[in-house]
């Protein structure tokens, strides 16, 4: 079956760090992986979008890593800011059009 | 300018009552969403609607009725409504798929649906 795995548990990092999220998927062949942030009791909101035949895209703090052979993706968000924690919601878009498929997020903490 | 708005925010109603979530976008988008985000936080699609035509119906009980006047309003209709159907509501919308953008989805900020 159809899969798309994000660590439920929340992520506890120090101000200044880099925080990574990692984005694990099966029985999914995605043409574009896109990253969204979710704050508590708002819509997601779309950070970054990355292709099958692209390994990496920045932009500003944010990178996001995109392995087709492991099937993940990994986000990394560097010099971490207490403003940063938020859930974050990996999907994968079949290049179907219309049918973007989420994972169930991971929820950072980023500590003064 | 809200983007994708959608009411009411929050909703409380009763077992078996009927009640409408209203959406509409003003970002010209041709496809319009309707997903369902559960207590576990996952967020599932429910319906897509290309130009008013429905393109996507996710295994979704018939009590749920999506309904689009036009391409800038996507309204949800629920009927009979359980308490297993307690959930915060997204309406969303994209432009036409393309090579550039993928499918990059703009959301609302929510409908909290609670049915005692």
């Amino acid at each position: 079956s159809q899969k798309i795995e994000q660590n439920s548990e929340a992520l506890n990092i120090q101000e200044g760090k880099t925080a990574t999220l990692t984005c694990n998927y099966t029985n999914y062949s995605p043409a574009y992986l896109q990253w969204y942030r979710q704050d508590p009791g708002r819509g997601p909101v779309f950070l970054l979008l990355i292709r099958e035949n692209e390994k990496e895209k920045r932009k500003e703090r944010l990178k996001v890593t995109f392995d087709t052979t492991l099937k993940q993706s990994l986000f990394h968000i560097t010099a971490s800011q207490p403003a940063d924690s938020a859930t974050y919601l990996c999907a994968l878009d079949n290049n179907a059009g219309n049918m973007l498929t989420f994972g169930g997020g991971t929820r950072l903490m980023v500590k003064p | 300018d809200t983007a994708v708005s959608q009411t009411p925010k929050y909703l409380v109603t009763q077992m078996g009552n009927d009640k409408s979530i209203k959406c509409e976008q003003n970002l010209g988008h041709d496809t319009m969403y309707w997903y369902k985000q559960d207590s576990k936080k996952f967020l599932k699609i429910m319906f897509s609607y290309n130009n008013k035509e429905l393109i996507i119906n996710e295994t979704v009980p018939n009590r749920f009725s999506p309904k689009s006047p036009d391409k800038a309003h996507l309204n949800l209709h629920i009927n009979s409504l359980e308490l297993g159907d307690s959930a915060v509501y997204f309406c969303a919308s994209s432009q036409a798929f393309s090579d550039v953008s993928g499918n990059t989805i703009y959301f609302g900020e929510g409908s909290w649906l609670t049915v005692v």
